[in-house]
């Protein structure tokens, strides 16, 4: 089946810095790339959605200067947390839709998570 | 934007007992999709529903698209300890560029062997 991968699973980083997150489809192409982000106890909510070579869509909410997105190829997108602080922190998750699925029946397909510490 | 009550929050059960979740909503959605997510991980596809009515089964799961289109649940079989962990509903809104996925807030299972 596809797959989703992430990159780091976790980091720890120190107030101030800023942190990258690879997401990559491993057997399939995607056009299109989410990002979410997860709190304790929570659901996921949707940050933005990432289309290959354009500018990603933000949610409501989301500073787009702060997480930056770039989905420079069909496999890849990254998530950079630009300046992070403690309450960044969090388990961001992305997903992809794999393009070989259409017509109201795209699939799609998330990655193990990383887990994102601002000390 | 649009919104999903899932309930219940949470659930005890037994060892081979059934368990029930749903799931409504104030608008409607094109699918209505199903995960499971364990700890530390990103949620795993269980079910996807396609068309109002849709009754699909998957194994010890069972789950139906709703005819109104708002609404959605899902049925677990027999649990088995494995079966802990956190599902969430999720509402797909798609068509041309648009694709959005909104999720529930969760139910956590847990089953006492």
């Amino acid at each position: 089946g596809a797959v989703v991968s992430q990159h780091p699973s976790r980091v720890i980083c120190k107030s101030g810095t800023s942190v990258k997150i690879e997401c990559r489809s491993l057997d399939f192409q995607a056009t299109t790339m989410f990002w979410y982000r997860q709190f304790p106890k929570q659901s996921l909510m949707l940050m933005a959605t990432s289309n290959e070579g354009s500018k990603a869509t933000y949610e409501q909410g989301v500073e787009k200067d702060k997480f930056l997105i770039n989905h420079a190829s069909l496999t890849l997108s990254t998530l950079t947390v630009t300046s992070a602080h403690p309450e960044d922190s969090s388990f961001y998750i992305c997903s992809a839709i794999d393009t070989r699925t259409s017509g109201g029946r795209e699939t799609q397909y998330f990655g193990p998570g990383t887990r994102l510490l601002v000390l | 934007g649009q919104q999903l009550n899932q309930s219940p929050q949470s659930m005890f059960i037994q060892e081979g007992e059934d368990v029930s979740m749903n799931c409504t909503s104030s608008s409607i959605f094109n699918t209505w999709l199903w995960y499971k997510q364990d700890p530390g991980e990103g949620p795993v596809l269980l079910i996807a529903l396609y068309k109002a009515g849709e009754l699909t089964s998957n194994g010890r799961l069972t789950a139906q698209f709703g005819i109104t289109r708002k609404d959605s649940f899902l049925n677990i079989s027999a649990s088995i300890p494995s079966d802990v962990g956190i599902y969430f509903c999720a509402g797909l809104v798609s068509g041309g560029s648009n694709y959005k996925l909104t999720f529930g807030k969760g139910t956590l299972l847990t089953v006492n062997p």
